[in-house]
C-alpha cells in the first residue's frame, strides 16, 4: 500500500547540533509539507515543496531548511538544534481529490528533543 | 492572516450522545475545508474534505457542514463511541493554495 512514513520516530539531540529528519512517500504526490505541533500552537507550517527542486518558507521558518531532489522524498534539515525546536514534527502530502480540490495525509510523526 | 478557532477546546460525553464540534476562520476566503482526527501519539487521519462550493460530506457516522459565509464549519458526530475519543482538528486553505491552517482542536472523550 502506498503510505507516507517518517524515520526516525524519536530523536535526542544537542543544542546546536545538526539534525535531519527524513520524510518519504510513495503515493508520487507532487506536494509535501513539514508542521510542528506545540501545546498551545497547534499545528504550524514549516517549509513545503510543489515538485523536485521547488520550496517554499512557512509561517516558521527560521532555523529549517529542505531540499527536493525527487518526488518521494523531502528532508528536514535543522541547522544548529535549540532548544526551542523541541516538538512533534509531521510530514504531509497532497492528493488532488478533484478539481482544485486537494487532501493532505499525514505521516506518523516524529519526536524531537533537544537539549 | 487566517485564524482558525475550534471551541470547545475539550468535550467529554456519555457514549450514544449526539454531539456537535465547532470550527470558525475570520476570512471566509476559502478553497476548501479538511476535518481530522488525532489519536494520542500518532499522526493526523484526514475524516472529510469539503470543497468551498459544497455544504456538507458524509462519511457513515460524521457529518461535516460548511457555511463559508459566515465563517463555520460543524462536524457532527452521530451515536457517539469510546472509540472516538480523540482530538479533532479543523484546517482551511486559502485560494490558490495548498497550505492548511489549523485551529488548535478540539479533545473529545465518549464514556463508556
Amino acid at each position: 500500500d502506498a503510505e507516507i512514513t517518517q524515520s526516525p520516530r524519536h530523536k535526542i539531540t544537542e543544542t546546536g547540533r545538526q539534525v535531519t529528519l527524513a520524510c518519504h512517500q510513495t503515493w508520487n504526490h507532487n506536494n509535501m509539507f513539514w508542521y510542528r505541533q506545540d501545546l498551545g500552537h497547534g499545528l504550524r507550517l514549516i517549509h513545503y515543496s510543489y515538485g523536485v527542486h521547488d520550496t517554499n518558507k512557512g509561517e516558521v521558518s527560521d532555523g529549517y531548511s529542505v531540499s527536493r531532489s525527487n518526488t518521494e522524498d523531502l528532508p528536514l534539515t535543522l541547522e544548529s538544534a535549540a532548544s526551542s525546536q523541541t516538538s512533534v514534527y509531521f510530514c504531509a502530502s497532497s492528493y488532488l481529490a478533484g478539481v482544485g480540490l486537494y487532501e493532505q495525509y499525514f505521516g506518523p510523526g516524529t519526536r524531537l528533543t533537544v537539549t | 492572516k487566517q485564524e482558525v478557532t475550534q471551541i470547545p477546546a475539550a468535550l467529554s460525553v456519555p457514549e450514544g450522545e449526539n454531539l456537535v464540534l465547532n470550527c470558525s476562520f475570520t476570512d471566509s476566503a476559502i478553497y476548501n475545508l479538511q476535518w481530522f482526527r488525532q489519536d494520542p501519539g500518532k499522526g493526523l487521519t484526514s475524516l472529510l474534505l469539503i470543497q468551498s462550493s459544497q455544504r456538507e460530506q458524509t462519511s457513515g457516522r460524521l457529518n461535516a457542514s460548511l457555511d463559508k459565509s459566515s465563517g463555520r464549519s460543524t462536524l457532527y458526530i452521530a451515536a457517539s463511541q469510546p472509540g472516538d475519543s480523540a482530538t479533532y482538528l479543523c484546517a482551511v486553505t486559502q485560494g490558490g493554495s495548498e497550505k492548511l491552517v489549523f485551529g488548535k482542536g478540539t479533545k473529545l472523550t465518549v464514556n463508556p
